[in-house]
């Protein structure tokens, strides 16, 4: 089936550092990537929507400066967390469009800003 | 905007069967999805519907009313492995194009 993959799994960086997360479809061509965010034992918050070839769209409350996604190829988004702060904690979640109908997660990325 | 409902918690015996429902209030719907996260793990699709009707996956089967705006999940035969949060979770096509909204989640427990 298909997969999406991220990486790195798990960080931990510096306060005011900034952190890259990628995201792959390792079987599929995927025009649509999301980048979701999730606090413990909350659900998934959408943060933005990658495009490939075009600017990302992002959801109200969300900081374009401080999320910058880029969505160079049909099989590789990335989030940048730019000047990391320990309230950017959490667990990061991307996921891919194989199809109209069917949207495939990543396993996740936790980030932990000291 | 967008608000989905389903309850917080539920907890069943094994070999129960449980249903989840998610109501949901949305501009732009286009369909209604189902999915599994374990702790510390990433949400893995159960289910999508997008015409009214139940859909049967195995032991899950899902439904979904779009003139209520409601829908569930039903998992029979329940094992201890099914303990998890399951999430309802809308797709809707706005001005960005399609995007999926989560509920907040049921938490269920499977007891012996």
């Amino acid at each position: 089936g298909a997969v999406v993959s991220q990486h790195p799994s798990w960080v931990i960086c510096k306060s005011g550092t900034s952190v890259k997360i990628e995201c792959r479809s390792l079987d599929f061509q995927a025009t649509t990537m999301f980048w979701y965010r999730q606090f413990p034992k909350q659900s998934l918050m959408l943060m933005a929507t990658s495009n490939e070839g075009s600017k990302a769209t992002y959801e109200q409350g969300v900081e374009k400066d401080k999320f910058l996604i880029n969505h160079a190829s049909l099989t590789l988004s990335t989030l940048t967390v730019t000047s990391a702060h320990p309230e950017d904690s959490s667990f990061y979640i991307c996921s891919a469009m194989a199809g109209p109908d069917t949207q495939y997660f990543g396993p996740g990325t936790r980030l932990t800003v000291l | 905007g967008q608000s989905l409902e389903q309850p917080s918690e539920v907890t069943a015996v094994e070999g129960a069967i449980v249903q989840i429902n998610c109501t949901y209030q949305t501009s732009g719907f286009y369909g209604l999805s189902w999915y599994q996260q374990h702790d510390g793990g990433a949400p893995t699709f159960l289910s999508y519907n997008a015409l009214d009707g139940l859909e049967e996956t195995g032991r899950f089967s899902s439904f979904l009313s779009r003139s209520d705006s409601y829908g569930y999940l039903l998992l029979q035969e329940l094992q201890m492995k099914d303990s998890a949060s399951y999430f309802c979770a809308v797709r809707v096509r706005g001005t960005g194009g399609f995007k999926t909204i989560f509920g907040a989640g049921t938490r269920l427990f499977v007891k012996a």
